[in-house]
């Protein structure tokens, strides 16, 4: 059975303290691994998706890296504006089916 | 462009009323079309999924049917509702390997 793990479950940050997010993996077969940003009340809006390890993907403040293990996504000098749940989820089998880690709820305060 | 509609919002319902959620999918033909549950402080759950009109497969035994009666549009349906059904669903599309778009969910609470 797939599994995807998120740590920390929650983070609080300073504006412009850096830090990572980490999803770790076990999956047979993986074809993708996605990161989601989730505000609440909404539904989840795709950032990046990684195939192989060594990838990396950039957007804004925010990096994504793949390993054959684990993801992460790096917030660099992050904002306010940055404070969300963030989804990491990864794609396996022919009917494409995405299975969620339970995410990472980030706080980022004046 | 790809557009993915969801209703209602918001949806509150007494315990042993019936249920229809509705999703439809615009700017695409023949997507796979997904139903997650989100629980308070849990992960996005996969309901069902549908490759294509009328197939529908079950990921987790429940309360909750499915179908699909057009290419685009995607249904979840219960005919009793039960307290444990509350939570966000969210209904989404795919067309390639990349990823998921998803919709702006449905906040079902039974009371």
């Amino acid at each position: 059975e797939d599994q995807v793990t998120q740590s920390p479950e929650a983070l609080r940050l300073q504006e412009g303290e850096s830090s990572s997010l980490n999803c770790s993996y076990t999956v047979s077969g993986l074809r993708g691994l996605f990161w989601y940003r989730q505000d609440p009340g909404k539904g989840p809006e795709f950032l990046f998706t990684l195939y192989s390890a060594g990838e990396e993907k950039e957007k804004e403040r925010l990096k994504a890296t793949l390993t054959k293990k684990e993801s992460f996504l790096h917030i660099t000098a992050p904002k306010p504006e940055d404070s969300a749940t963030y989804l990491c989820a990864v794609l396996t089998g022919t009917a494409s089916k995405l299975t969620f880690g339970t995410g990472t709820r980030l706080q980022v305060t004046l | 462009s790809q557009t993915i509609h969801q209703w209602p919002a918001t949806l509150v319902q007494p315990v042993g009323s019936p249920l229809s959620l509705e999703c439809t999918v615009e700017g695409t033909s023949n997507p796979n079309l997904y139903w997650y549950r989100q629980a308070a402080g849990r992960g996005l759950q996969l309901l069902f999924y549908s490759v294509g009109i009328g197939q529908i497969s079950s990921e987790v035994p429940q309360n909750l049917s499915a179908s699909r009666p057009q290419d685009r549009q995607f249904i979840l349906s219960s005919k009793k509702l039960l307290l444990s059904d509350s939570g966000f669903y969210l209904c989404a599309w795919s067309d390639t390997n990349y990823g998921y778009t998803f919709g702006s969910g449905t906040r079902l609470t039974v009371v």
